[in-house]
C-alpha cells in the first residue's frame, strides 16, 4: 500500500520554508525521498533508516518518526532549484512504494 | 561513472501492438527495477531483479507484461499486447544491493515515454 503525502502542491517564494509530510499505515524499515523535475528521472535525496539520525541534503532535511510511521521533509530557505515533485518512498517489507508526490514551485 | 541507460526514449504504438524497452544498469549494480509512472502519479514498481533472479513481480500484469534480465546485467521489459492504459513512462533503476531492512539509493534512467493510441 502506497504512503500518503501532503500537501499535494505548494507554491513558495525564494527564501521561504515548507514542510512535506509522508505517512504510512504499515510499520516501516526506512523512508526514502526523491525529487523529480519535469520531464526528468527521479533523483535520490536521502534515506532515513529506523533508529537513524535526521538527514540533510543541502538545506533540505528530513525526519522519521517510527512510532507514528511518518516522515517529514523540510525545505529551508528555498531556492529556485528546489522546484519539482517530491516523492517519499516507504519500505515496510522488502520493496519501495512511492507516494503520489508533492509538487513544489519556487518563485523569484 | 555512466548512469542507467534506457532505450528508446519515446515510443508510439497502436493498441494490441507489442513493444519492448531496454535497460542497462550502472556497472556493478546487482539490483534492477522496472517502474511504471502514469502522469501525475508516483512510480509503481513492476518488477525487481536481484542479479538475474526475480525478487518481486507482484504488480506486473503477467498476462501482457514480461521482463527478463539475462546474465544479471541488462534487462528487457515487453508489453504484448498493449492497451490504452499502458500509456506511461517506464523507468528503469538500479542499486548496488538491498540493505537489510531497507534499500540502497536507487539510480533512475531517463525513462521511456510510451503512448498507446
Amino acid at each position: 500500500q502506497q504512503p500518503v503525502q501532503s500537501p499535494q502542491a505548494v507554491i513558495l517564494r525564494e527564501g521561504e520554508d515548507a514542510v512535506i509530510n509522508c505517512s504510512s499505515s504499515k510499520a516501516l524499515y526506512s523512508v526514502h525521498w526523491y525529487r523529480q523535475k519535469h520531464g526528468e528521472a527521479p533523483v535520490f535525496l536521502m534515506i532515513l533508516l529506523k533508529g537513524g539520525e535526521q538527514m540533510r541534503h543541502e538545506k533540505i532535511s528530513a525526519s522519521f518518526n517510527e512510532k507514528k510511521q511518518q516522515s517529514s521533509l523540510y525545505l529551508t530557505a528555498s531556492q529556485l532549484s528546489y522546484s519539482g515533485t517530491y516523492f517519499c518512498g516507504t519500505v515496510p517489507d522488502y520493496k519501495l512504494s512511492f507516494g503520489a508526490g508533492t509538487t513544489v514551485t519556487v518563485r523569484a | 561513472e555512466a548512469g542507467v541507460a534506457q532505450s528508446p526514449r519515446y515510443k508510439i504504438i497502436e493498441k494490441r501492438q507489442s513493444v519492448a524497452f531496454w535497460c542497462n544498469p550502472i556497472s556493478g549494480h546487482a539490483t534492477l527495477y522496472w517502474y511504471q509512472q502514469i502522469l501525475g502519479q508516483g512510480p509503481k514498481l513492476l518488477i525487481q531483479f536481484q542479479n538475474n533472479g526475480v525478487v518481486d513481480d507482484s504488480q506486473l500484469p503477467k498476462d501482457r507484461f514480461s521482463a527478463e534480465r539475462l546474465k544479471g546485467v541488462d534487462s528487457t521489459l515487453k508489453i504484448q499486447p498493449a492497451k490504452l492504459e499502458d500509456s506511461a513512462v517506464y523507468l528503469c533503476a538500479s542499486s548496488l544491493d538491498r540493505l537489510a531492512g531497507g534499500y540502497n539509493e536507487q539510480f533512475f534512467g531517463p525513462g521511456t515515454r510510451l503512448t498507446v493510441l
